[in-house]
């Protein structure tokens, strides 16, 4: 079965310093993985996603997502952390099966002035 | 483009009693999708519809909740008692169909304590 890991509850970083959050999945076929963000009482919006093509993915807001295979790693960065970054983060892939999105825990950036 | 509506936002009740949430998906969007989220955890997916029609319904708890999209657009999620572990945010979501390859968007959600 599907999982995902999101190895940090809490990252902590100075604005204008990159940022990390890390995420490992499992799979038994090439999966379909996303990182949504959740800002504090709005809804969850979609980062970027990976779907089988290139390995680099580019999202909004100057964050990326590289897809290692080895690894089984889906790690988010951002070179730069800026104080509007603060929020959840989410790591997620699709299940072989059905296509139902699996949901990691949540990593929770913060974003010290 | 309008999003997913939710209403309402916030909601107290006692245990035992009864809620209903209601969701207005994006226009066109065959997929609607019901999730819990608990504080701490990711969004866990109570049920999805294909247009009226159920798709799975395996995590949604039957003997307390129900849901319903009788004319495929909007739906509502009710709860019939309420217990205090159903205290969490209540999520919606839609898209135009169902797969890999098509985008979920989310609505702001329904914050439910159950006091």
């Amino acid at each position: 079965a599907q999982s995902v890991t999101q190895l940090d509850s809490h990252v902590s970083v100075s604005e204008g310093t990159p940022v990390l959050l890390r995420c490992n999945y499992s799979s038994s076929y090439s999966p379909s993985l996303f990182w949504y963000v959740q800002h504090p009482n709005k809804g969850l919006q979609l980062l970027l996603k990976y779907t089988s093509a290139a390995t680099l993915v580019k999202g909004i807001n100057g964050f990326e997502a590289e897809f290692k295979k080895s690894e089984t790693s889906f790690h988010l960065t951002k070179p730069s952390a800026h104080m509007s970054d603060a929020a959840e983060y989410f790591c997620v892939v699709t299940s072989d099966s059905n296509y139902q999105l699996i949901w990691g825990a949540g990593t929770k950036l913060i974003i010290k002035p | 483009e309008a999003g997913v509506a939710q209403s309402p936002r916030y909601k107290i009740i006692e245990k035992r009693q009864s809620v209903a949430f209601w969701c207005n998906p994006i226009s066109g969007h065959a997929t609607l999708y019901w999730y819990q989220q608990i504080l701490g955890q990711g969004p866990k997916l109570l049920i999805q519809f294909q247009n009226n029609g159920v798709v799975d319904d395996s995590q949604l708890p039957k003997d307390r909740f129900s849901a319903e999209r009788l004319k495929g657009v909007d739906s509502t999620l009710k709860i019939q008692p309420a217990k205090l572990e159903d205290s969490a945010v209540y999520l919606c979501a839609s898209s135009q169909g169902a797969g890999a390859g098509y985008e979920q968007y989310f609505g702001p959600g329904t914050r439910l304590t159950v006091t």
